[in-house]
């Protein structure tokens, strides 16, 4: 059965710290997809990135990059020079190719405090 | 804006009663998903409707249900309503059936309070 896993459940930094977020997921499947959502206070679930299995060059996004390792069936994604405006919970989340009753398996969640 | 509009955004409630909340998908999004957000068990997948017909269902009580329309537009219905109901419902939409190879847009959530 599909998992995902953050084993990070709060983070603390003082701005412009860099901080990695953890993600470790699990999966039968040798096609899914792999995908970040970042929920700012206001509640919406923003969409970041998605990744699919077959992929394993990492991305970068502005300050956003994220590394992907299949060998260790992780997904980290790291903030560089962190800002205030990045407090927010993370989420990890995961879709297998066949993924029968659950399209989307989220993580638990990272929830960053970014502190000016 | 994700573009996946919900209402309402804020409901207060009472034990025992019914709600029910409305989403638009993205234009030209056929799939549209429901999850529930609440403290202690975070993020779960409720239902999947695709072009008006149910396609995957998760961990969905009886007392909840859902409907699309055929302008695509979602319900969620929510009924004998518990205090542990009370949580974060989102509404999401992708353009295929496969969640897998799209991108899941999310609205801003509906809160839902039951008091």
């Amino acid at each position: 059965a599909q998992k995902v896993t953050q084993a990070q459940t709060e983070i603390s930094v003082v701005e412009k710290e860099d901080v990695t977020l953890d993600c470790v997921y699990e999966t039968r499947d040798t096609t899914y997809y792999l995908f970040w959502y970042k929920q700012p206070p206001s509640g919406e679930l923003v969409f970041l990135i998605r990744r699919n299995s077959f992929d394993e060059q990492n991305e970068i996004s502005g300050r956003y990059s994220w590394n992907f390792q299949k060998s260790t069936s992780s997904f980290n994604f790291t903030i560089t020079a962190s800002q205030v405006v990045d407090s927010a919970v993370y989420f990890c989340a995961l879709s297998e190719a066949n993924s029968g009753n659950t399209p989307l398996v989220f993580g638990k969640g990272t929830r960053l405090s970014v502190i000016a | 804006d994700s573009g996946v509009t919900q209402t309402p955004k804020h409901l207060i409630t009472a034990t025992g009663q019914r709600v029910t909340l409305r989403c638009s998908p993205r234009s030209g999004d056929l799939s549209v998903y429901w999850y529930q957000q609440s403290l202690d068990q975070g993020l779960q997948f409720l239902i999947q409707y695709y072009n008006g017909e149910e396609r995957a269902k998760g961990n969905i009580l009886e007392r909840f249900s859902a409907q699309q329309f055929p302008d695509l537009h979602s319900e969620l219905n929510l009924s004998s309503l518990e205090l542990g109901d009370s949580a974060l419902y989102f509404c999401a939409s992708s353009v295929s059936l496969d969640a897998s190879g799209n991108t899941i847009y999310f609205g801003e959530g509906s809160w839902l309070t039951v008091v």
